[in-house]
């Protein structure tokens, strides 16, 4: 298994451009999220996904949209890049829905690097 | 602010020593997970507790979660220049919500 892979690596946007950071896992699990991690800000959870076809927001959703079409999949749609975007962002995939009661690990991919300029 | 606040923020030690980090929150959580992050990579969870005053061990490493389960600490015993990383703990906030802390960066000096 390759995990949970994310693509790119690193992105650089300018200012209003959009893109979209892609997130898939082959371990066939429920849960899905997307976290930004900021310098003295830990990770913040921006929308999350409980199964295929079933998105929610986290705590910081606004400027991001997400759709989860398959299992599989779980792509973050950044629609108008801002300078506060600049971040790392992770992808993590968990086996149940319940992570929060602690029977659940979450997976985390290794990260995309995005500076908007 | 955040929900968890961890201390101390930064911590730069000799090889052989002990430590302790800190994760506190004035909200009670349904569980409690430590992750280890090393620079280029995601977090990878190293233990999850979910009962107030739960003691776990894995090692050198020993967790402890808060009675009131608003609080944990992790203590390293002899740490290795292999224990140099980013602890982040993670507070379970609802069924599909984890709060992370903005960690602490420890570095072990050979």
């Amino acid at each position: 298994n390759a995990g949970v892979t994310q693509t790119p690596k690193f992105q650089v946007l300018k200012t209003g451009q959009s893109m979209t950071l892609q997130c898939a896992q082959d371990m066939n699990h429920e849960y899905m999220s997307w976290y930004r991690q900021d310098p003295g800000m830990g990770l913040r959870l921006i929308h999350y996904s409980v199964g295929a076809g079933i998105t929610d927001q986290g705590e910081v959703p606004n400027g991001y949209n997400v759709s989860r079409s398959t299992t599989e999949d779980f792509p973050l749609r950044l629609l108008s890049a801002a300078p506060s975007q600049t971040s790392v962002y992770f992808c993590a995939s968990s086996p149940g829905v319940e992570i929060a009661g602690g029977k659940e690990t979450q997976y985390f991919g290794p990260g995309t690097r995005l500076l908007v300029l | 602010t955040q929900l968890l606040e961890q201390s101390p923020q930064f911590l730069s030690i000799q090889e052989g020593e002990n430590l302790t980090v800190y994760c506190n929150s004035s909200s009670v959580f349904s569980s409690l997970q430590w992750y280890r992050q090393e620079p280029g990579e995601g977090p990878v969870l190293l233990v999850t507790v979910v009962t107030g005053g739960e003691v776990k061990k894995l090692k050198r490493l020993t967790f402890q979660f808060g009675d009131a389960r608003k609080d944990s600490s992790l203590h390293i015993t002899a740490a290795q220049p292999g224990d140099t990383g980013l602890y982040l703990c993670a507070g379970g906030y609802n069924n599909n919500d984890m709060r992370f802390g903005a960690g602490t960066r420890l570095t072990v000096k050979p």
